[in-house]
Order: C-alpha cells, then structure tokens, then sequence
C-alpha cells in the first residue's frame, strides 16, 4: 500500500529565505506526483506536476524535483514571502486513480 | 488553466437533513470525478470515484447508501450527504479529470458541511 510522508510538518522561516520541503513514497510505481497548496479552509491549488519520465518541474519561484527510484521529491521555494503562507501537500498518482496525499507541511513566512 | 467549481460552499444544516454537493468542470470534460474527505489538520482521504455514466467505486469503509454519487455528464458530478449527523461534519473536496490517467487532477475550492 502507497504511502506518502511529508517532512518537516511544519516550518517557520523569516522571509527571503530559500526553503525545502521532502515528500517521500513507499512505492515507486507512480504515474506522476503533484505539489499542491492549501489555504486554511480553501481547496487546493495545484503548483507542479512531474510526469513519471520527468527529473523536475519549475514554476517562477517554485522548482520541483523528483527521484523516482528512491521514491522522493523536493519543492524548492525561492526567496520566500509572507504570501507563501500555507499548506504544502504532496500527492502521488499510482494507478491513474486517486491521488494519494501526504498530511502537508505548513509554512509560516514571517515579514 | 482547467477551473473546477465545487458548490455550495459552506453549508450549515440540522441533523437528518440531506444536503447535495456540486462539482462541475468548466472548461473540460471530466471524465472521471473523484470525491475526497478532510477533517480538520489531516490530509485528505479518497471517498469515492465516479465515471460518467458508470456506478461510483467507494473507498473500504464509505457507505455508498449514506454518500450518494452521481456522474451523469462530462461536467457534473454530485455528492449527497444522505439524513446527515454531526459526524459527518467535514470538509469535502471534488477534483476532475480528463480521459488519459497521467493528466493532473483539478480540485474544486470545497465545501464545509457543518451539522448542527
């Protein structure tokens, strides 16, 4: 069974700071892995896609990483600000199904 | 980019009221919808995937009779929360997606269902 692990669950960073957050997954069978952030009571806003064949994806500040075999990936956040405010959440695609989530790192940019 | 509209919400009703949850894809064709579940500081958990025009799988554990779903068009999909009870209190996420299963997966903004 696909799991998702998400490190650190929270972090608290003063703003310009580059940051990292870690998402792992137990089995390396996945289609694709998607970076999503979540506002407190909002839905999901989709960052990044990775396609399974793909080593990584950047968008503006953001670049996303994956390493299939070892069953990790990266975000990388550029010279944070207070609006990065939020809820990070991995997901993986396995079977072209439902996502599987990680319970999210929560970011807290201070100005 | 793909624009999901989840609606109501927010909705706030008495125990044993039934209350039904939109999810449309407006600017493609979903074919497969897939509702998901969050409490509060957790991440979200799959209910249910629906196909247009096919029965909804259910998740080990969701009741099919207690979380009714229906897919009848490309662009629609519902979710009703049948004589609902306090515990059903959540927040419910719908995402869409097209035909090919490497495509991403559009989220609607949810809806809070608060049962008095």
């Amino acid at each position: 069974k696909q799991e998702v692990t998400q490190i650190p669950a929270a972090l608290s960073v003063p703003e310009g700071e580059n940051l990292v957050l870690n998402c792992s997954f137990t089995d390396s069978a996945i289609y694709n892995l998607q970076w999503f952030r979540q506002d407190p009571g909002k839905g999901l806003t989709s960052l990044l896609l990775i396609q399974s064949s793909q080593r990584e994806q950047t968008s503006g500040r953001l670049n996303a990483s994956l390493d299939k075999s070892s069953g990790r990936s990266t975000l990388y956040i550029a010279a944070s600000q207070p609006g990065d405010s939020a809820t990070y959440l991995c997901a993986v695609n396995q079977a072209g199904t439902a996502l599987i989530f990680g319970k999210g790192t929560t970011l807290s940019v201070s100005s | 980019g793909a624009v999901v509209s989840q609606h109501p919400s927010w909705v706030i009703c008495k125990s044993g009221t039934s209350v039904k949850i939109e999810c449309r894809s407006l600017d493609f064709q979903a074919t497969t919808m897939f509702w998901y579940r969050q409490f509060p500081k957790q991440s979200l958990m799959l209910m249910a995937t629906s196909n247009e025009g096919s029965k909804a799988t259910y998740e080990q554990g969701v009741e099919k009779d207690k979380f009714l779903i229906n897919h009848a068009s490309l662009t629609l999909s519902t979710l009703t929360v049948t004589s609902a009870h306090p515990e059903d209190s959540s927040f419910y996420i719908c995402s869409a997606r097209g035909e090919t299963r490497n495509q991403p997966q559009h989220f609607g903004d949810g809806t809070r269902l608060s049962i008095l």
